[in-house]
């Protein structure tokens, strides 16, 4: 069974410009998550898609935002970028439906380093 | 928001040793998870705790739900170089959405061979 599949692995933008990161969950998995990793703040939610729909989003400005298409890929964006955005952005997906007990299980994918200058 | 304490924040210990990192929380929890990361890749799902007192094990790893509902332990016994990486704890509430799970900032493990 094929990993989540995130993309690009690297990139670098400036100030001032946006980006679009790419997800591909697990076959099968409805649910996908979107998370900032940096080595200060650790691990931090962004938001999560089920079905198309966003069913929960962490405390980010608006210039984050995500979408999920019918077949579960994810994409988000962040618009405006800043400094502060430097992050290792993870993308993970599970099986779990809302309610469930195994929502917490989650497969995740290598990340999309963005470095912002 | 609710903050998960994870301690040792990192450790330097010698192969074949045994190692054993926690997880508290003020707040009560009904599912606890512990992740690993290796160096430029995505964490990965060690072990899943769904039950107050529950004890599991996974190889050489063991992990306990608390009984408060308030902690987590993870031990792993007999290291080896390949347990080298940043193990996470995670928490989760009644709701059963990823956006109620809470991460830990993570233990750093160095193994010397």
């Amino acid at each position: 069974k094929a990993g989540v599949t995130q993309t690009p692995r690297y990139l670098i933008k400036t100030r001032g410009q946006q980006v679009t990161l790419s997800c591909s969950p697990i076959s099968g998995h409805r649910s996908v998550s979107w998370y900032q990793q940096t080595p200060g703040q650790g691990l931090q939610f962004l938001f999560e898609y089920f079905s198309e729909t966003q069913r929960n989003k962490g405390n980010f400005p608006g210039r984050f935002s995500g979408r999920q298409f019918s077949n579960s890929r994810s994409e988000m964006n962040v618009s405006t970028l800043e400094l502060g955005d430097s992050a290792l952005y993870l993308c993970a997906s599970s099986s779990g439906t809302s309610g469930g007990a195994r929502t917490g299980e989650l497969f995740f994918g290598e990340g999309s380093r963005l470095t912002v200058l | 928001g609710q903050q998960l304490n994870q301690s040792p924040q990192s450790m330097f210990i010698q192969e074949g040793e045994d190692v054993s990192m926690n997880c508290t929380s003020s707040s009560i929890f009904n599912t606890w998870l512990w992740y690993k990361q290796d160096p430029g890749e995505g964490p990965v799902l060690l072990i899943a705790l769904y039950k107050a007192g529950e004890l599991t094990s996974n190889g050489r790893l063991t992990a306990q739900f608390g009984i408060t509902r308030k902690d987590s332990f993870l031990n792993i016994s007999a290291s080896i170089p390949s347990d080298v990486g940043i193990y996470f704890c995670a928490g989760q509430n009644y709701g059963g959405s990823q956006g109620n799970l809470i991460f830990g900032k993570g233990t750093k493990l160095s193994v010397k061979p």
